[in-house]
C-alpha cells in the first residue's frame, strides 16, 4: 500500500529556532510533494509543493526533496509561536490520487 | 477568489438521521474531492470527480454514504442513516486538475459532523 510517513509529534522548538519536518514515501512513481498547515479546528492550507530534487525557498519556509530517499522536508526559519500547527505532507502520484501523511504537529515555544 | 465553499459548517444529528453535506468548489476547477479526517485516520479520500463524472468512489465506506455532482459548481455528500462512528470533519476539495502546480488541492473550511 503507497504511504506517507510522517512523526507525529509533537515536534517542540523554541521561538527563532529552525523548525525541520520530515516525510518519507513508499511510491516512486510519486512526482510532486506537497506542505500543508493545519490549525487546530481549521482546514489544511497550502504552504508550498516541490516536484524537482533539491531545494525550493519561499519566505522562511524551505522544501527539501531527495526521490533516491524518497525523502521530503519542510524546514521553518525563524519559528514563531503562529507556526504552531500540524503540517501534513502529501504526496501526488501523477493521476489525482493525492496521499497524506497523519500529519507532525509543531509547537513553538515563545 | 472566493475560496471552496462548504455547508453546513457544523451539524449534530441523532444516529438513523439522514446527513446532506453541501460543496461550491472554485470557479474553473475540474476536480472535486471529498475526504473525511479523523484523528485515527488522518485524511481519507473519499470520492473523487472530474469534469462532474464520479472517478474513484473506492473509500466511500458504505452504501450508506453517497455522492453526486450535478453540474460544476456544486456537490453533496450524504449519509443515510448516519452513525455514531461517521463523526468526523469532512473537506470538500478542488483543483484545476492541470499540471503539477494545477493539481493544487485547496480545502473548504470543513463540515464538522457530530452523530449522537
Amino acid at each position: 500500500q503507497k504511504e506517507v510517513e510522517q512523526n507525529s509529534g509533537p515536534l517542540s522548538v523554541p521561538e527563532g529556532a529552525i523548525a525541520s519536518l520530515n516525510c518519507t514515501y513508499s511510491d516512486r512513481g510519486s512526482q510532486s510533494f506537497f506542505w500543508y498547515r493545519q490549525y487546530s479546528g481549521k482546514s489544511p492550507e497550502l504552504i508550498m509543493f516541490i516536484y524537482s530534487n533539491g531545494d525550493k525557498e519561499d519566505g522562511r519556509f524551505t522544501a527539501q526533496l531527495n526521490k533516491a530517499s524518497q525523502y521530503v522536508s519542510l524546514l521553518i526559519r525563524d519559528s514563531q509561536p503562529s507556526d504552531s500547527a500540524t503540517y501534513l505532507c502529501a504526496a501526488w502520484t501523477g493521476t489525482y490520487k493525492y496521499i497524506f501523511g497523519t500529519g507532525t504537529r509543531l509547537k513553538v515555544l515563545a | 477568489d472566493a475560496g471552496v465553499i462548504q455547508s453546513p459548517r457544523h451539524e449534530v444529528t441523532e444516529m438513523g438521521q439522514e446527513v446532506t453535506l453541501r460543496c461550491k468548489p472554485i470557479s474553473g476547477h475540474n476536480s472535486l474531492f471529498w475526504y473525511r479526517q479523523t484523528m485515527m485516520r488522518g485524511l481519507e479520500l473519499l470520492i473523487y470527480f472530474n469534469n462532474n463524472v464520479p472517478i474513484d468512489d473506492s473509500g466511500m465506506p458504505e452504501d450508506r454514504f453517497s455522492a453526486k455532482m450535478p453540474n460544476a459548481s456544486f456537490s453533496t455528500l450524504k449519509i443515510q442513516p448516519s452513525e455514531p462512528r461517521d463523526s468526523a470533519v469532512y473537506f470538500c476539495a478542488s483543483s484545476r486538475g492541470q499540471g503539477i502546480s494545477g493539481n493544487t488541492i485547496y480545502f473548504g473550511e470543513g463540515s464538522w459532523l457530530t452523530v449522537v
